[in-house]
């Protein structure tokens, strides 16, 4: 398997600009997840699917910020208006959950670093 | 919610020396406690975790300890390398809808190895 793969790896883009980062998790695995890691704030869970369904966004920063898992196999983290400080590097992982006991290991994507000037 | 503190920051040793970081978490009901491992620019990677009903786990260099009633867990790591320097995390999940654990993490601790 190719691991979680996200697109692209680097976005330098504008203040106000629309900026959609892209993932495709492991085939299999049924849960994911969207995390901002900065140096101030560390490794910030955004927002989690399970089964392609969104559980709990309450991580999400502001309304700009939004996510959509149309199948199992592609999720997109999209910013509009992007902001400065949104600067950041992206990451998705993704896990199995199992119908009768719980998932463990999270694999994560390479990132996407997000610069916006 | 889940607070996670994690120490040091910043951790430098020499080569053959162990390392130990240390966490505390708030939320009793967390129950599953992995460590992560992100080499500069790389993606954070999973070493090695531990569940609640367990109080230590080793695997080769590394090890895991837990004390649940106090609420910390340490990651120790013997006979240190120059590519153990890296950024540790630690983190503390509890099982969320849908089986999945939903990990809160600690901010990171910055090994340094010196050969």
């Amino acid at each position: 398997d190719a691991g979680v793969i996200q697109s692209p790896r680097h976005e330098v883009t504008e203040m106000g600009q629309e900026v959609t980062l892209r993932c495709k998790p492991i085939s299999g695995h049924n849960s994911l997840f969207w995390y901002r890691q900065t140096m101030m704030r560390g490794l910030e869970l955004l927002i989690y699917f399970n089964n392609n369904v969104p559980i709990d966004d309450s991580g999400m920063p502001e309304d700009r910020f939004s996510a959509k898992m149309p199948n199992a196999s592609f999720s997109t983290l999209k910013i509009q208006p992007s902001e400065p400080r949104d600067s950041a590097v992206y990451f998705c992982a993704s896990s199995l959950a199992w119908a009768s006991g719980s998932s463990y290991e999270q694999y994560f994507g390479p990132g996407t670093r997000l610069t916006v000037t | 919610g889940e607070n996670v503190e994690q120490h040091p920051s910043t951790l430098s040793v020499q080569e053959g020396d162990s390392a130990v970081i240390k966490c505390t978490y708030s939320d009793s009901a967390s129950n599953y406690f992995p460590w992560y491992k992100q080499e500069l620019g790389k993606r954070p990677q999973l070493i090695i975790d531990i569940r609640s009903n367990v109080g230590e786990k080793k695997d080769q260099r590394i090890a895991v300890t837990l004390n649940k009633t106090a609420k910390h867990f340490s990651l120790h790591i013997t006979e240190t390398q120059p590519e153990d320097s890296a950024v540790y995390f630690c983190a503390a999940s509890k099982s969320a809808s849908g089986g999945s654990y939903i990990p809160t993490f600690g901010r990171g601790t910055s090994l340094i190895v010196h050969p």
